[in-house]
């Protein structure tokens, strides 16, 4: 099955600064990768996502790049703000006999420190 | 509203009493899972259903059982639960099949489980 390897598993920057969490999967089939932002207490949230057939998907201050070749993608947090404090997934979307499944990664502890 | 619902979202109970956590959705989803949630180890699932009557293991499935009679329901059952199963849990849906390459999953508010 598949497996997804997300680093590191916790990340400490300035308020202002960049963020970058990586991803690898092993299955190749793999065609879907979604990022989640869980806050404190709360339930995990979808905050981008990127299609096999992509290399590169933004949305204001976050973006998400694929290496389909290297089976490795990341998410890089540009500006980041206190408020992007959280703990972050990736995911990777099972595109063989069992569609839809998602494995998801270890998870990455985001600290923005104002 | 679309939205999943687990309940309870809190519950502490005692070695080998059986237990059910329901988990409903309201968005006609075929796709519908279970997670636990440990520090360090992510989210893990346990189940997942591709459709009625259609079931399937996830990578941690020892202890826990499912079913899926209804498209809305996906219950969690724990028949014997034991103190390793004490964990924060997560009901999640999606359609099976993607709308133009996406297919987002949304999750229930969460389960927090004791199992003293």
């Amino acid at each position: 099955g598949e497996n997804v390897e997300q680093h590191p598993s916790t990340l400490s920057v300035q308020e202002g600064d960049s963020a970058v969490i990586k991803c690898t999967y092993s299955d190749s089939a793999s065609n879907y990768f979604p990022w989640y932002k869980q806050e404190l207490g709360k339930r995990p949230q979808l905050i981008i996502d990127i299609r096999s057939n992509v290399g590169e998907k933004k949305d204001q201050r976050i973006a998400v790049t694929l290496n389909k070749t290297a089976k490795h993608f990341s998410l890089h947090i540009t500006e980041t703000q206190p408020e992007d404090s959280a703990v972050y997934f990736c995911a990777a979307r099972d595109g063989g006999t069992s569609y839809g499944k998602l494995t998801f990664g270890q998870g990455t502890i985001l600290t923005v420190h104002p | 509203e679309a939205q999943v619902t687990q309940n309870p979202r809190y519950l502490i109970t005692v070695t080998g009493k059986k237990l059910t956590v329901t988990c409903s959705q309201n968005m006609n989803h075929e796709y519908m899972s279970w997670y636990r949630q440990d520090p360090g180890l992510g989210l893990r699932q346990i189940y997942y259903s591709m459709n009625v009557e259609v079931t399937d293991k996830g990578d941690v499935p020892e202890g826990y059982k499912v079913s899926r009679k209804e498209k809305r329901n996906f219950p969690l059952i724990l028949e014997s639960p034991s103190p390793n199963q004490t964990s924060l849990y997560f009901c999640a849906s999606s359609l099976s099949y993607p709308r133009g390459g996406v297919n987002i999953q949304y999750f229930g508010a969460g389960t927090r489980l004791s199992v003293l």
